[in-house]
């Protein structure tokens, strides 16, 4: 069954750096998501992307964040400047047209110090 | 704004007796739910969905859940449970109508702990 895979599985970085969080969709899926969970807390929606596009995102998701998708298979996010508040797990997750499920990968923890 | 409640941070319940993880939403119009659970150190994984049709929806491993219009409701269920089962679970909302608005809000999460 084809998977989103996400890498690093783990990343630990330095307050103020920059960092950049991998994804590779389900390859015939079109949407494409990155939400975060602070540990102990819900799962929170950063950003949908879509033909190219970002096409919502929360008020979570300020100037600090971009998302990109370089090539036919990738999709980053991009956190510049970092805080210790950024310290989460970020999933990414992808989905097909219509009412379909987002499905995730493990996600990658983010440990900032 | 939609939301999700899910009253119940623990569940347990004994290996081969029925579970109810319970969830409530709340969003403008008609809903699209799905559940989901993680693993520890996974990511979450789909379970099922309501979408539109039948109010008993069925889902893998065995699980189903029961939509309940009038009570807001969304509650997942198992008639017997595996030890296997014990796992976090989230139960999640967006709207049908919401044109290009995917984002899914969740719940809190439940912890469930099936005994053997």
């Amino acid at each position: 069954e084809p998977e989103v895979t996400q890498t690093p599985s783990h990343q630990v970085t330095q307050m103020g750096q920059e960092v950049i969080l991998r994804c590779v969709p389900i390859s015939n899926h079109l949407y494409f998501y990155w939400y975060r969970q602070i540990l102990g807390q819900k799962v929170e929606f950063l950003v949908s992307f879509y033909n190219n596009e970002i096409s919502e995102k929360s008020e979570i998701f300020d100037d600090q964040f971009s998302v990109e998708r370089p090539d036919g298979s990738n999709f980053t996010l991009k956190i510049r400047s970092t805080k210790l508040e950024d310290s989460a797990m970020y999933f990414c997750a992808s989905s097909e047209r219509g009412p379909q499920p987002q499905h995730f990968g493990d996600g990658t923890r983010l440990s900032i110090l | 704004a939609q939301s999700v409640a899910q009253p119940e941070d623990q569940v347990n319940v004994a290996e081969g007796n029925p579970l109810t993880v319970k969830c409530t939403y709340s969003v403008s119009g008609n809903p699209y739910l799905f559940w989901y659970v993680q693993y520890p150190n996974r990511g979450l994984q789909f379970l099922l969905k309501y979408i539109t049709g039948d109010n008993l929806v069925k889902g893998s491993y065995g699980f189903e859940a029961e939509f309940n219009k009038s009570q807001t409701s969304f509650h997942l269920k198992k008639p017997s449970a595996l030890v296997s089962d014990s796992a976090l679970y989230f139960c999640a909302v967006r709207a049908a109508l919401s044109g290009s608005a995917r984002q899914l809000t969740f719940g809190s999460g439940t912890q469930l702990t099936v005994l053997p």
